[in-house]
């Protein structure tokens, strides 16, 4: 496709339960980024990748969260033991290098009851 | 650390009347200044750009002008029409970062028929 497509587009997850989230970025697209945002908020960085190495993992909010990009194109977020707290859309972002010119999914919107 | 303020939260315009959306920064070390539009269901699209050795860039409809001294950016829609009607974020690189978009909160455009 011509742009970055996430699945699913909706998860819901019973707390405690494990997810797994998606991100098909634009091909050739060397720079990849997670970001969560809450509703009525803007975006907040979780993690980055450039190709398949996992350059910043800094905005992760607890190890129970952790991405992979194995082979440096489909992402993968992971969540484990989701908590209420956890509640949000996850956008992936890829970009042809650095933080310049992110390109969105349209995001997994989660929700944990 | 690295802030993004952003105001107003809302905005309410007749159509063809102009909106005006502003931005402040926290790191003087920024050098890009990225404004997205998020539709209701979409991720956010990029809709203008601009760095930090540029005071000012227009792409019809749609202006951002930039003043690194007071650390103030702002977005200029002209002749609004209902379809500008969103949510629209600013956003700041800051060169000391992991190549992350700091976002700001937020602004519902609405554009009045």
């Amino acid at each position: 496709g011509a742009g970055v497509s996430q699945s699913p587009r909706y998860k819901v997850a019973k707390r405690g339960q494990d997810v797994a989230l998606r991100c098909d970025p634009i091909s050739g697209h060397v720079s990849l980024f997670w970001y969560q945002q809450a509703l009525g908020q803007g975006p907040e960085f979780l993690t980055y990748f450039q190709n398949e190495a996992q350059l910043d993992k800094s905005g992760l909010p607890s190890d129970r969260f952790f991405a992979e990009r194995p082979e440096g194109s489909v992402s993968t977020l992971k969540i484990q033991r989701t908590q209420q707290e956890d509640s949000a859309v996850y956008l992936c972002a890829s970009s042809l290098a650095s933080g310049e010119k992110l390109f969105f999914g349209s995001g997994t919107q989660l929700s944990v009851l | 650390g690295e802030n993004v303020e952003q105001h107003p939260s809302t905005l309410s315009v007749q159509e063809g009347d102009s909106a005006v959306i502003k931005c402040t920064y926290s790191d003087s070390a920024s050098n890009y200044f990225p404004w997205y539009k998020q539709e209701l269901g979409k991720g956010p699209q990029l809709i203008i750009d601009i760095r930090s050795n540029v005071g000012e860039k227009k792409d019809q409809r749609i202006a951002v002008t930039l003043n690194k001294t007071a650390k103030h950016f702002s977005l200029h829609i002209t002749e609004t029409q209902p379809e500008d009607s969103a949510v629209y974020f600013c956003a700041a690189l800051f060169s000391g970062s992991a190549r992350q978009l700091t976002f700001g909160s937020g602004t519902q455009l609405t554009v009045l028929p």
